[in-house]
């Protein structure tokens, strides 16, 4: 089992320019996450999807999108980047709502 | 509301040394609390987990107690080893919605041999 797996590992925008996160898990889980990570603040929800053909805000989803493609998939899309979104980004999934949560090993996103 | 507090760090050790890594949380409702690991470039991972008053979560030496009375959770290792270098995150979840799990901002500790 790979568990959580993110694409791309590093990446570079300059303002304006869009892209998106992808993220996959093959652990059968219902519930999938975004969360961003930034020095001194620790994780933030920016969206999640509960079950499969749901998606919900989170605590920071201003400037992003998100996709619930599959039981498997869910990305994150940026329509126009900023340099406030310089951070690195997370996908996790669970088997239900309130359960443990794992990890993929994040995407570091540089906005120039 | 809903928030964990833990020390600040850095937190350098020599190898050996005993560890604690403070963590206090406010909650509305019952909380399940966790400590998350994370290792250098990776994701974090669930280290140990208490869902109930007086409950010990324990793995790899780690151990923590849920404390109601003082809404403590505090991270304690005996002999800490340099493969223990990473990030600890204190957590807390409450209720069963999808968003409900509140991390604290990180202890990064450094074991040095």
């Amino acid at each position: 089992n790979a568990g959580v797996t993110q694409t791309p590992k590093f990446q570079v925008l300059k303002t304006g320019q869009s892209m998106t996160l992808q993220c996959a898990q093959d652990m059968n889980h219902n519930s999938m996450y975004w969360y961003r990570q930034d020095p001194g603040m620790g994780l933030r929800l920016i969206y999640y999807s509960a079950s499969e053909g749901t998606t919900d805000k989170g605590e920071v989803p201003n400037g992003y999108n998100v996709s619930r493609l599959n039981k498997r998939e869910f990305s994150l899309r940026l329509e126009s980047a900023a340099p406030s979104q310089t951070s690195v980004y997370f996908c996790a999934s669970s088997q239900v709502p309130w359960n443990e949560q794992f990890f993929g090993p994040g995407t570091r996103l540089t906005v120039l | 509301g809903n928030s964990v507090t833990q020390m600040e760090g850095p937190v350098t050790l020599s190898e050996e040394a005993f560890l604690t890594i403070n963590c206090t949380y406010t909650a509305t409702g019952y909380p399940s609390l966790f400590w998350y690991v994370q290792y250098p470039g990776e994701g974090l991972q669930l280290l140990l987990k208490a869902t109930k008053a007086d409950d010990k979560g324990s793995n790899k030496g780690f151990e923590a107690t849920y404390r109601k009375e003082t809404t403590s959770f505090h991270l304690e290792k005996g002999s800490v080893q340099v493969s223990d270098s990473a990030v600890y995150f204190c957590a807390l979840s409450v209720g069963t919605g999808a968003n409900n799990l509140f991390f604290g901002t990180g202890t990064r500790l450094t074991v040095i041999p």
